[in-house]
């Protein structure tokens, strides 16, 4: 299955900054997925990134708060901007390993905003 | 829109005994994926078993083994003889094959424990 390294695992931030999260995959794919993860909260999906188009954003997320960058088959970034302490939770990034829809996650990114 | 229920907020198992984690979903369609995840305290979210809709088979991988129950909407997890290192939040998900952009839909999970 495809190996997943993301970037940075965790980070403590200024609210009002911007991070950049990385996720690189092993192998070429098609979607990749950018999850939320808040305190003690179960998985939300921010938005699906295709390569060569525009990432398709669930409903509550916005491309300005969360813009996403794909610029090949296996890379992609996901922004947190202007952040503010609500922001704060886990973000990961996860891919469809091929092997009948067995989706593999990055190690997720911990963001601490103060 | 796809639900998935997880009643269970925690539970805790003795090693080496047999738990079950129940999961329920909400759906009006046919051809659909399930999965069950582990996330242990590193955060990693590793899959531990899949089952497709169309299958009436029961998927089982080593010591994990579900219970697919269609018509009723459920798909309870089974873990047989209990280790220490199953202690994890276990996170049930679904996802619709036809124009579901590939989305996994999760339930809020189930905080097990296994002990001494």
């Amino acid at each position: 299955s495809a190996v997943i390294s993301q970037k940075p695992s965790r980070d403590i931030c200024q609210r009002g900054t911007s991070l950049t999260i990385q996720c690189q995959v092993d192998s070429q794919v098609t979607m990749m997925f950018w999850y939320r993860q808040q305190p003690g909260q179960s998985l939300t999906l921010i938005a699906t990134a295709n390569q060569g188009s525009e990432a398709t954003y669930e409903s509550g997320f916005v491309i300005d708060k969360f813009p996403i960058s794909r610029p090949n088959l296996t890379f992609s970034t996901l922004t947190v901007s202007n952040m503010s302490p609500e922001d704060s939770s886990i973000y990961l990034c996860s891919v469809d390993s091929g092997k009948n829809y067995g989706y593999t996650f990055g190690s997720g990114t911990r963001l601490t905003v103060v | 829109a796809q639900t998935v229920t997880q009643s269970q907020p925690e539970m805790s198992v003795q090693e080496a005994e047999t738990v079950t984690l129940s999961c329920t979903y909400d759906t009006s369609e046919n051809n659909y994926y399930l999965f069950w995840y582990k996330q242990p305290p590193s955060r990693q979210m590793i899959l531990v078993i899949r089952q497709e809709a169309y299958k009436q088979q029961n998927a089982t991988e080593n010591r994990f083994s579900v219970n697919f129950q269609k018509a009723a909407k459920s798909f309870s997890l089974k873990i047989s003889d209990s280790q220490l290192g199953d202690t994890a939040m276990y996170f049930c998900a679904f996802m619709k094959l036809a124009g579901g952009g590939n989305k996994l839909t999760f339930g809020t999970g189930t905080q097990l424990k296994v002990e001494l």
